[in-house]
C-alpha cells in the first residue's frame, strides 16, 4: 500500500535559523511527488513538483530535494510568514489522479 | 488567470440532511479531484472526473458523489449527512497531460459543520 510519512511532526524555529522537513514515501512507481504550503482555513497551496531521484528545485527561501525513499525540504533563514503546514503528497504510476498527502509538518518560525 | 473555486465557503446542516458542493476548475485544466480534510485523518482522496466521467475513487461510502459537467465545473454531494462528516472538503483541478506526474491546484475549501 502506498504510503506517506513526514517528520517532525511540528518544528519551531527563530527567525534566521534554517531546518529541514522530511517525507519518506513507498510507492509503487512513483509519478511525481509534490509539495505544498496550507495556511490555518485555506486550501494547499502549491510549492514543488519533483519527478525523479536527484531533482532539486527552489523557491526563494525553500529548496526541494529528491530520493528513491524520501524528499527534504530545507528552509533557509526562515521568516514569521513561512509559518504554515507543509504537507508532501506523491502520486503512483497507476493511481491516476490520486494523491496520496502525509500528515504534513507544522511548522512555527518566532521572530 | 483565476483559481480554483469553490462555492459555498461555509455550511451549517444537521444530521439526515443532503448537501452539494461545487468546484470551478482552472480554465483549461479538465481533470477535477475532490478532497475530505479532517484534523485526524489529513487530506483524503475521495474521487476524480476527467471529461464528465468518475476515473478514480477513494475509499468513502457510497453517501459521497459526484459529477462533472462538459465545462469541467464539478460537484460534489453527500446524503444523510453524519457528523463524522464534518471537515474541509477541497477541490483541485489539474491540466491531466498525457504520460508523467500533474500538478493539482487546490481551491480554498468549503468548510462543513454537521451538527
Amino acid at each position: 500500500e502506498d504510503q506517506v510519512t513526514q517528520s517532525p511532526e511540528a518544528l519551531r524555529l527563530q527567525e534566521g535559523e534554517s531546518s529541514s522537513l522530511n517525507c519518506s514515501y513507498t510507492v509503487s512507481g512513483l509519478r511525481g511527488l509534490f509539495w505544498y504550503r496550507q495556511d490555518p482555513g485555506k486550501g494547499p497551496e502549491f510549492l514543488f513538483t519533483l519527478y525523479s531521484a536527484g531533482e532539486e528545485k527552489e523557491k526563494e527561501r525553500l529548496k526541494a530535494t529528491l530520493t528513491k525513499k524520501e524528499s527534504f525540504l530545507h528552509i533557509t533563514a526562515p521568516k514569521p510568514e513561512d509559518s504554515a503546514t507543509y504537507l508532501c503528497a506523491v502520486q503512483a504510476r497507476n493511481y491516476g489522479q490520486n494523491f496520496v498527502f502525509g500528515p504534513g509538518t507544522r511548522l512555527s518560525v518566532l521572530p | 488567470k483565476a483559481g480554483v473555486t469553490q462555492t459555498p465557503r461555509y455550511l451549517i446542516k444537521t444530521r439526515g440532511q443532503q448537501v452539494t458542493l461545487s468546484c470551478s476548475p482552472i480554465s483549461g485544466h479538465r481533470s477535477v479531484s475532490w478532497y475530505q480534510q479532517t484534523p485526524g485523518q489529513g487530506l483524503q482522496f475521495l474521487f476524480e472526473y476527467f471529461s464528465e466521467t468518475q476515473r478514480n475513487k477513494g475509499n468513502f461510502p457510497g453517501r459521497f458523489s459526484g459529477r462533472q459537467f462538459s465545462n469541467s465545473r464539478s460537484e460534489m454531494n453527500v446524503s444523510t449527512l453524519e457528523l463524522g462528516d464534518s471537515a474541509l472538503y477541497l477541490c483541485a483541478s489539474s491540466l491531466d497531460p498525457a504520460g508523467g506526474g500533474d500538478t493539482q491546484y487546490f481551491g480554498p475549501g468549503t468548510r462543513l459543520t454537521v451538527l
